[in-house]
């Protein structure tokens, strides 16, 4: 199975702040992968795919990169509501495992 | 409105089987794949299964394959996840999602169900 590896685990930010989420591919996963926003008691919600597809409502503050191994989601001016969980996840092979997690607190 | 609606958690004994359902509206389900994804409280999301728009091409996380089987019924709609020989490490919120695609392995979920809660205790 392909190993998704997310850092930092958590971070404190701001809001107004611009800060980046790495994940990391045990093997290059193409540019098959996606991100969420996991909230307390909500279901997740898909921000981005194929590395760097912006979901249709998603805003443009979010945005990804990366192909292979390494990827990024940036989030350029935090909001209040950005506060949460984020997942990234591959979809280049079965099964598609997705990383541990990143906490953005305030 | 697009909409997943699971049902059939519960409590159930360690060993014991249980039947998931998610029942589907708002789009076209025979054009989409479909996943089952969880989440024990307090952990991060764990994938356990996808099923293609035909429903024969299946995939299954290992620590679920032999003993939970998905399924489709593209005329009703709906998609399961039959689980046996349930283990309290299989504790967690069940979602049901919607593939971007026909195929679960190419984009990500863009529609999720509110969850189910599936507690296996004795």
């Amino acid at each position: 199975d392909i190993q998704m590896t997310q850092s930092p685990s958590s971070l404190s930010a701001s809001v107004g702040d611009r800060i980046t989420i790495t994940c990391r591919a045990s093997q290059s996963i193409r540019a098959y992968l996606n991100w969420y926003q996991g909230k307390p008691g909500e279901a997740p919600n898909l921000l981005i795919y194929a590395a760097s597809s912006l979901r249709r409502g998603v805003p443009s503050r979010f945005s990804g990169s990366g192909s292979g191994t390494d990827f990024t989601l940036t989030i350029s001016r935090l909001q209040p509501e950005d506060f949460a969980i984020y997942y990234c996840q591959q979809s280049f092979s079965s099964p598609p495992t997705f990383g541990q997690g990143t906490k953005v607190e305030i | 409105e697009v909409q997943l609606v699971e049902s059939g958690g519960g409590l159930v004994q360690p060993g014991r089987s249980l039947r998931l359902s998610c029942a589907a509206s708002g789009f076209t389900f025979n054009n989409y794949a479909m996943h089952w994804v969880r989440q024990a409280p307090g952990k991060g999301l764990e994938w356990v299964s996808g099923i293609g728009v035909s429903g024969h091409n299946q995939g299954y996380a290992d620590s679920v394959k032999g003993r939970f089987t998905i399924s489709r019924d593209n005329a009703k709609n709906s998609l399961y996840l039959q689980m046996n020989s349930l283990r309290p490490e299989d504790s967690a919120y069940y979602y049901c999602g919607k593939d971007m695609s026909g195929d679960f392995l190419l984009f990500g979920v863009d529609v999720w169900g509110q969850g189910v809660l599936v507690t296996v205790s004795s």
